[in-house]
């Protein structure tokens, strides 16, 4: 999971409730990622930041918001306009354009249960 | 999205055997490949990148094929263990730090 945390790794909630997952890592990379898997899915890009204060819509957008007030943290918060959001998210981080790896720590995941 | 397929959703291999996991993508534009191996209820794990402006390169027990005319990846893991059984995904990068993943192959390795 190198050095990027995410809490909590289960959570449930009612349906119509916004929730915020959180990311943290300790890599120092600039660039920070959002992606949802579902079963038997390959992971879908949510959002991300290239760097702070700054971030762009990935695939799936819709139904979450995210901020990047710091290098280290990018939370996510799904609200209730996401209209299926029961899945695991997972969060990453990579070098921005560093040398010859563009490779990516992923956290250990959220499970997401709305009900 | 880009379209990172695979064309096995499901390999059945005996320990000790050689594995290959296979995976197509759609952007000839892509430089960057990486396996990734992830395991039940935990996040990806990264096993082996490639660059475009390669062919083959090898880790511990494992090798990574790029055909660039035909836009194939494969990836070899020798030996296969028990410990090796998981879901394992490819992803591209065209660049930006933007990448894409494909659907996953489970890897079940029997004793």
């Amino acid at each position: 999971d190198g050095g990027i945390t995410q809490s909590p790794k289960y959570l449930f909630r009612k349906e119509g409730q916004n929730v915020t997952l959180s990311c943290e890592q300790n890599l120092n990379h600039d660039a920070m990622y959002w992606y949802r898997q579902d079963p038997g899915q390959g992971l879908r890009l949510i959002y991300y930041s290239q760097i702070v204060n700054d971030f762009q819509k990935g695939d799936i957008a819709e139904g979450y918001s995210v901020s990047r007030e710091k290098k280290e943290s990018f939370p996510l918060t799904v609200t209730s306009a996401q209209k299926n959001p029961t899945a695991f998210y997972l969060c990453a981080s990579t070098q921005r354009g560093g040398g010859d790896s563009y490779e990516q720590y992923f956290g250990p995941g959220t499970r997401l249960t709305v009900t | 999205g880009e379209n990172v397929g695979l064309h096995l959703p499901t390999l059945s291999v005996q320990e000790g055997d050689n594995s290959i996991i296979n995976c197509a993508y759609s952007n000839s534009a892509s430089d960057y490949f990486i396996w990734y191996k992830q395991e039940s209820g935990k996040g990806p794990q990264f096993i082996i990148d490639i660059r475009s402006n390669m062919d083959k390169r090898q880790g511990q027990r494992v090798t990574v094929l790029l055909n660039k005319t035909v836009k194939h990846l494969s990836l070899q893991i020798a030996a296969t263990q028990p410990g090796d059984s998981a879901v394992y995904f490819c992803a591209e990068n065209t660049g930006f730090n933007k990448f894409y993943f494909g659907s996953g192959t489970k890897l079940n390795v029997k004793p």
